[in-house]
């Protein structure tokens, strides 16, 4: 089945401590994104890549760090500057070949700091 | 100003009855608009789109775009118990011409459909 997976489901994270939160598309999908998402809040964009080797700063990067060395995989890196990261991690993906694509999300990573 | 704002909520409507959920924008050069439905502790899942003025149905769901208004809506018919998520409001951003396929989310609706 094509989808986008994320793992781990769940996360929690030390004090000074850098996790790294995956995401894998088999959707053949150009572009992929992440979000963070806040109790009761909407989405809110931390990084995103439109094709492999390159990648923009969202509206909330700091103390957030991706990488997009293959096409199905975008991981992103909580570093130890991410002071409040708590919170539900969604990886999105989306085909560019075609105008007006949605993104299409994965099941989410729960961070939580120990 | 929010770049995408919806009705606030919660909303809470009878079994069988409209659901109307509302979502305004800012950015006038948007062009794709979307909803997605997620329910409590999930991740999101695109319900509809929508690129063209007035009206798109699809089963129990009808959205409608005015773009000269800059508003999108959802309506939900013969709303059921199962409809209860939380609704979000996406628009394809367009910056500069580039949008690269960024959406912007609305801060979503809670909608409760009551037995």
């Amino acid at each position: 089945d094509g989808g986008i997976t994320q793992s781990p489901k769940y996360l929690f994270r030390k004090e000074g401590q850098n996790v790294t939160l995956s995401c894998e598309q088999n959707l053949n999908h150009d572009a992929m994104y992440w979000y963070r998402q806040d109790p009761g809040q909407g989405l809110r964009l931390i990084y995103y890549s439109q094709i492999v080797n390159d990648f923009q700063k969202g509206d909330i990067a700091e103390g957030y760090s991706v990488s997009r060395e293959k096409k199905e995989s975008f991981p992103l890196t909580v570093t130890s500057a991410q002071k409040n990261p708590t919170a539900f991690y969604l990886c999105a993906s989306r085909a560019r070949d075609r105008v007006n694509q949605p993104q299409h999300f994965g099941d989410g990573t729960r961070l939580s700091i120990l | 100003q929010k770049e995408v704002e919806q009705n606030s909520g919660p909303l809470s409507v009878p079994e069988g009855a409209i659901a109307s959920l509302n979502c305004t924008y800012s950015d006038r050069g948007s062009q794709s608009f979307f909803w997605y439905r997620q329910y409590s502790g999930k991740s999101p899942e695109l319900i509809m789109s929508i690129y063209s003025n007035g009206d798109k149905e699809d089963g129990r769901f009808t959205a409608q775009l005015n773009k000269a208004s800059q508003y999108v809506s959802l309506l939900i018919r013969d709303s059921q118990p199962s409809d209860s998520a939380t609704y979000l409001c996406a628009v394809h951003a367009n910056a500069g011409g580039t949008s690269y396929g960024k959406l912007t989310f609305g801060q979503g609706t809670i909608l409760t459909v009551h037995p």
